[in-house]
């Protein structure tokens, strides 16, 4: 199943500088696009979602871009901080009745150097 | 915060064995979830849950899975029979309206 990828099973950035972690999806009916965070020994964290009808969203240091022309995401992390090593997911739902049933991607491991 | 919570954190049994999962939801949540991710691999949905029934499964959900909400808090999944494949991290959610997912922080299932 590659409806949802992520293509770089890994990213390593200096603190302080900006962090791109990227996904691309081919199933045109998704709708509502997450990220999620996850530590070792526990489970996924939201981070921050976009609906299909916009094109950016910001919450904070963290800023999720959709191109739905190139059904493309990215997530942007600026300034990066050594907290931010973790593994990032990127998630999709077809929305409506299945809002909450997400296709993941198969993560890009992070690690911000201080 | 309140959180999602499972138990066991680790599970060990037999192939053949039954097995159930437990998940206590966030208390005003109404849609829950079971998603599994096996190692190496991605976390992939397995059900959904609302008004006291399955609102929709994938493939992986066949007849040796069950899910139950056997009172006002608890969320189970009881595997009949598991086989060695059924050996992955087991991930609760819930989640009310249009509110993300809240995940548990997962049962690690081991099939020996």
């Amino acid at each position: 199943d590659q409806q949802v990828k992520q293509n770089s099973p890994s990213l390593s950035v200096q603190e302080g500088r900006i962090s791109i972690l990227n996904c691309d999806y081919t199933n045109s009916m998704f709708d509502y696009f997450l990220w999620y965070k996850k530590y070792p020994a526990e489970g996924p964290t939201f981070l921050i979602s976009i609906s299909s009808i916009k094109d950016k969203n910001e919450d904070g240091r963290f800023t999720v871009f959709l191109n739905k022309s190139a059904k493309h995401l990215s997530l942007h992390i600026v300034p990066s901080q050594p907290g931010d090593s973790a593994v990032y997911f990127c998630a999709a739902s077809e929305g409506g009745t299945s809002y909450g049933k997400l296709t993941f991607g198969q993560g890009t491991i992070l690690t911000v150097h201080p | 915060e309140p959180e999602v919570t499972q138990t066991p954190s680790h599970q060990v049994t037999q192939m053949g064995q039954e097995v159930i999962l437990r998940c206590v939801p966030i208390s005003n949540h109404l849609y829950f979830y079971w998603y599994r991710q096996i190692l190496g691999q991605k976390v992939e949905f397995l059900v959904s849950f609302y008004n006291n029934e399955i609102s929709e499964k994938s493939e992986i959900f066949d007849d040796q899975f069950s899910v139950e909400r056997p009172d006002g808090s608890n969320f189970t999944l009881k595997i009949r029979s598991t086989k060695l494949e059924d050996s992955a991290m087991y991930f609760c959610a819930s989640r009310q309206g249009s509110s993300p997912l809240h995940f548990g922080n997962g049962t690690r299932l081991t099939v020996t």
